[in-house]
């Protein structure tokens, strides 16, 4: 089924170890985005890709690694896991900045 | 980073009852209003995208209004029923790529 789609659902992980959240669309949209949820926070953007080999920063990049070598993949690695980045993340496409974004199910991290 | 305000944070009706909620925003970054309907323990789904001031956007008992010159939209539910309950998130876009989100309204609908 066509749609966006994020790996895994759920992850626990030690304080250093490096992760890569999935996120994979079937629409061909050129945006892409990746969003944490946190409470009292709201939705915070973390990076995002205009296109294939094109990213950029955020809001909250630092701890965090891109890549968008395919338009319909764009992982998310946290270099070096600290608690702090215990939090829901959210994966999001979209065709452009007039047209809604359409958000994966998230993956729920868990950093001990 | 930009202001985006929604009030109240918070709001618990009975089922029926008609209710509304605010996003703020600086009228001077304008180029995009989003509304998102975001229920528990699922992603968010995108309800409205609104550019010009003055647009009224509807979707069955769900409407919204924007006035891009004193930096505010108004979410409007008509006859709230208990499916309704969810978050309610705004998100400004200011002419770049991304969009900025408010911190949500939380709506209660008690049957």
């Amino acid at each position: 089924d066509a749609g966006i789609t994020q790996s895994p659902r759920y992850k626990i992980t030690e304080t250093g170890r490096q992760v890569t959240l999935m996120c994979h669309q079937t629409w061909s949209h050129s945006y892409m985005f990746w969003y944490r949820q946190d409470l009292g926070h709201g939705l915070r953007l973390i990076y995002y890709s205009a296109a294939a080999d094109i990213t950029d920063k955020g809001e909250v990049p630092d701890g965090y690694v891109v890549s968008r070598s395919k338009t319909e993949n764009f992982p998310l690695t946290l270099e070096s896991a600290t608690r702090s980045q215990t939090s829901v993340y959210f994966c999001a496409s979209s065709t452009g900045y007039n047209s809604p974004l359409h958000f994966g199910n998230g993956t729920r991290l868990t950093v001990t | 980073i930009l202001n985006v305000e929604q009030s109240p944070q918070s709001l618990h009706v009975q089922e029926g009852d008609s209710t509304n909620f605010t996003c703020s925003f600086p009228s001077s970054n304008f180029y995009a209003l989003h509304w998102y309907r975001w229920e528990t323990a699922k992603s968010p789904e995108a309800l409205f995208v609104m550019t010009l001031n003055g647009d009224e956007k509807k979707k069955g008992r769900i409407s919204a209004t924007l006035n891009t010159k004193e930096g505010y939209s108004y979410l409007y539910i008509k006859g709230s029923q208990p499916e309704d309950s969810a978050t309610y998130l705004c998100a400004l876009n200011s002419g770049y790529s991304t969009l900025t989100f408010g911190k949500g309204t939380m709506l209660l609908v008690s049957p």
